[in-house]
């Protein structure tokens, strides 16, 4: 069973870009989450999605959104990107939204100059 | 908000060595507790997890932990370490039935051959 993909892995943008970052989860399931991860702040919850629905939303600004799709893959974007952006962007999916076991892919790394 | 702490950023041990590294959480209700691990270059992996019923979970590679509700912990265990268990792990929690998890900041292990 494949894992959680990420696309692209490693991206370099300027201040002011705005980015968009591709997450398909394991087959079957309904459940994406994102996560920032920087080596200051550690790992930080963006939000979920649900069906196409956002679940819950982490404490960032709205310049960072995201969708599902109806097949459960999911984009998150970045707009007028910062240099406090650069970050390794993780996404999870699980079966469920229940608080069950999340699965990671491997991350897209965002550099922002 | 809830937060969690691991309080070892940094540990260093010799093969063989044993190993306990410290989770502390805050909050009062329900959780879900997980370990997951970061082998060097590769992606966020599930070490174990705790729901319910014994407090003492085995997880993979001979990794235990143990949930003690009155002092708020879920702290790791291994009775002997391996070279290859060179890695980062995360301690996590999640108590809202949502897939929203908090994670602490890291424990960096170093094990030394």
């Amino acid at each position: 069973k494949a894992g959680v993909t990420q696309t692209p892995r490693y991206l370099i943008k300027t201040r002011g870009q705005q980015v968009t970052l591709s997450c398909s989860p394991i087959s079957g399931h309904r459940s994406v989450s994102w996560y920032q991860q920087t080596p200051g702040q550690g790992l930080q919850f963006l939000f979920e999605y649900f069906s196409e629905t956002q679940r819950n939303k982490g404490n960032f600004p709205g310049r960072f959104s995201g969708r599902q799709f109806s097949n459960s893959r999911s984009e998150m974007n970045v707009s007028t990107l910062e240099l406090g952006d650069s970050a390794l962007y993780l996404c999870a999916s699980s079966s469920d939204n229940s608080g069950n076991t999340i699965y990671f892919g491997e991350g897209s790394w965002l550099t922002v100059v | 908000a809830q937060s969690v702490s691991q309080h070892n950023h940094h540990v260093i041990l010799s093969e063989a060595a044993s190993l306990e590294l410290g989770c502390n959480y805050s909050y009062g209700g329900t959780v879900n507790l997980f370990w997951y691990v970061q082998y060097p270059g590769q992606h966020l992996q599930l070490l174990l997890k705790y729901f319910s019923g014994d407090p003492l979970v085995k997880g993979i590679k001979g990794f235990e932990a143990e949930f003690i509700k009155s002092k708020f912990s879920f702290n790791l265990r291994k009775p002997s370490v391996q070279w290859s268990d060179t890695a980062e792990y995360f301690c996590a929690v999640n108590s809202d039935n949502f897939n929203k998890f908090y994670f602490g900041s890291g424990t960096k292990l170093n094990v030394k051959p």
